[in-house]
C-alpha cells in the first residue's frame, strides 16, 4: 500500500498570510511516459463533504479560487494558500489514486491565528 | 448537475450488515465513470472503501474485502455498500462519489454525497 504523510496536522495562519501544507507518498505516484502525478488534494468543511481542488497534483479544479496552488512530483507534494480568507478554514487531504488501495493522508486543519 | 444521495438505515447492530444505497442524478452510472464509497469515523481521516466500473469491475480495501461487497443497479441508477459482521469501529460518516481518470482502479473523486452517519450500537 501507498502512504501518504501529511504535515503539519495542523496550523494557524493570520488573514492574507500564506499557508503551505506538505504531503509525501511512501512511493513516487508519477507516471513518467505521461509526466502525470496520481495526486489529488481536498478541502473538507464541518457538514459539507470533501471537495476536490486539485487532480495530476497541479491541476485546479473547476471553480477553485486561483489563490490555492498545488504542486510537487513523484513523492512530494504541497498545497499553497497564498492569502489565507476565512472561508478557507477546513482540513485538507491529499489523496493518491496511482493504485488501490486508494489512501489518503492524515488531513492537515487550517485555522485562523 | 450530478446529484449523489446516500440511503440507508442510520442505526445498525453490531455483528449484523449494513446496506446503503447511493442514487446518481445528472448522470448514468453505466457511462464511463467509476462509483465509490469512502467513509470516516468520527474525529478521524477519510478511508477509501470500494470502487465499481460502469463495466462492473470492483476493487476492494484490503482491510475490508472480506466483508464488504459494491454493487452496480444500471436500471435504478443506483449503486449500494454491504458491509457484514460490523463492529463499533464500523461507525462512521459514509459518503458515496464518482470516479475520474480511473485507471486500473485508481480514482479521485470529483463528485461527492452529502454523506450519512451510521452508528453501530445495540
Amino acid at each position: 500500500d501507498i502512504v501518504m504523510t501529511q504535515s503539519p496536522d495542523s496550523l494557524a495562519v493570520s488573514l492574507g498570510e500564506r499557508a503551505t501544507i506538505n504531503c509525501r507518498s511512501s512511493q513516487s505516484v508519477l507516471f513518467r511516459s505521461t509526466n502525470k502525478n496520481y495526486l489529488a488534494w481536498y478541502q473538507h468543511k464541518p457538514g459539507q463533504p470533501p471537495k476536490v481542488l486539485f487532480y495530476w497534483a497541479s491541476t485546479r479544479e473547476s471553480g477553485v479560487p486561483d489563490r490555492f496552488i498545488g504542486s510537487g512530483s513523484g513523492t512530494d507534494f504541497t498545497l499553497t494558500i497564498t492569502s489565507l480568507q476565512a472561508e478557507d478554514v477546513a482540513v485538507y487531504y491529499c489523496q493518491q489514486y496511482w493504485s488501490p488501495p486508494l489512501t489518503f493522508g492524515g488531513g492537515t486543519k487550517v485555522e485562523i491565528k | 448537475q450530478l446529484l449523489l444521495q446516500e440511503s440507508g438505515p442510520r442505526l445498525v447492530k453490531p455483528s449484523e450488515t449494513l446496506s446503503l444505497t447511493c442514487t446518481v442524478s445528472g448522470d448514468s452510472v453505466s457511462r464511463g465513470y467509476y462509483w465509490v464509497w469512502l467513509r470516516q469515523p468520527p474525529r478521524k481521516g477519510l478511508e477509501w472503501i470500494a470502487s465499481i466500473s460502469h463495466s462492473g469491475d470492483t476493487y476492494y480495501s484490503p482491510s475490508l474485502k472480506s466483508r464488504v461487497a459494491i454493487l452496480l443497479d444500471a436500471s435504478k441508477n443506483q449503486f449500494s455498500l454491504i458491509l457484514t459482521s460490523v463492529t463499533a469501529a464500523d461507525t462512521a460518516v459514509f459518503y458515496c462519489a464518482r470516479g475520474r481518470y480511473c485507471s486500473g482502479g485508481g480514482c479521485y473523486f470529483d463528485n461527492w454525497g452529502q454523506g450519512t452517519l451510521v452508528t453501530v450500537s445495540s
